[in-house]
């Protein structure tokens, strides 16, 4: 099992671009989330969902739009990319839907620079 | 919100030495985790305390749950420099979010 896999790993865009940050799992994990990660911020979260064509807002939404089509798959979009969304970010998934049911397993990151 | 404070953000230690991490909530917490972020790296998953006093271990490292659900501590023993990284700890909101602290990064001198 490959875990959680995200693409990029790198990214630099030009203020008002937008980009898709894309995160798969082959864990059949019905939970999937995506978080920042600032220094001194700890990890904030963005959106999450717990099975397919389910999804809510975490702490951070503004700006990001998200979409579950598959188990697998859970896209993070970047509608008009602003330097406060320099970021590390982190997809994660768990067994789910409830996170009482286990921990999360984290992809390894997208570090995303926006000038 | 729930909020998840930890301290201290940093710690330096000498190889050898001990370390703890603090972390308290605003609310009464259902159960909390524990992660480890090695410099450059992923959060990686250590622990999910659930009872109150629970007191859990692994090899070096111990994780005690408050009383009162409200706080938890990870206390590792005899720092060694495999040890570096940044300590997170989480608590579950409406049991589909995961808060977390901001973490306390752990440095060792060898």
């Amino acid at each position: 099992n490959a875990g959680v896999t995200q693409t990029p790993k790198f990214q630099v865009l030009k203020t008002g671009q937008s980009m898709t940050l894309q995160c798969a799992q082959d864990m059949n994990h019905e939970y999937m989330s995506w978080y920042r990660q600032d220094p001194g911020m700890g990890l904030r979260l963005i959106h999450y969902s717990v099975g397919a064509g389910i999804t809510d807002q975490g702490e951070v939404p503004n700006g990001y739009n998200v979409s579950r089509s598959t188990t697998e798959d859970f896209p993070l979009r970047l509608l008009s990319a602003a330097p406060s969304q320099t970021s590390v970010y982190f997809c994660a998934s768990s067994y789910g839907p409830s996170l009482y049911t286990g921990e999360l397993f984290f992809g390894e990151g997208s570090r995303l620079t926006v000038l | 919100g729930q909020q998840v404070m930890q301290i201290p953000q940093y710690q330096h230690v000498q190889e050898g030495e001990d370390f703890t991490t603090y972390c308290n909530s605003s609310t009464t917490l259902s159960n909390i985790q524990w992660y480890k972020q090695r410099p450059g790296g992923h959060p990686v998953f250590l622990i999910q305390l659930v009872k109150s006093g629970e007191v859990k271990k692994q090899k070096r490292l111990t994780f005690q749950f408050g009383e009162a659900k409200k706080n938890s501590s990870l206390h590792i023993t005899a720092t060694q420099t495999t040890d570096v990284g940044t300590y997170f700890c989480a608590g579950i909101q409406g049991a589909q979010k995961l808060v977390f602290g901001q973490g306390t990064r752990l440095t060792i001198n060898p």
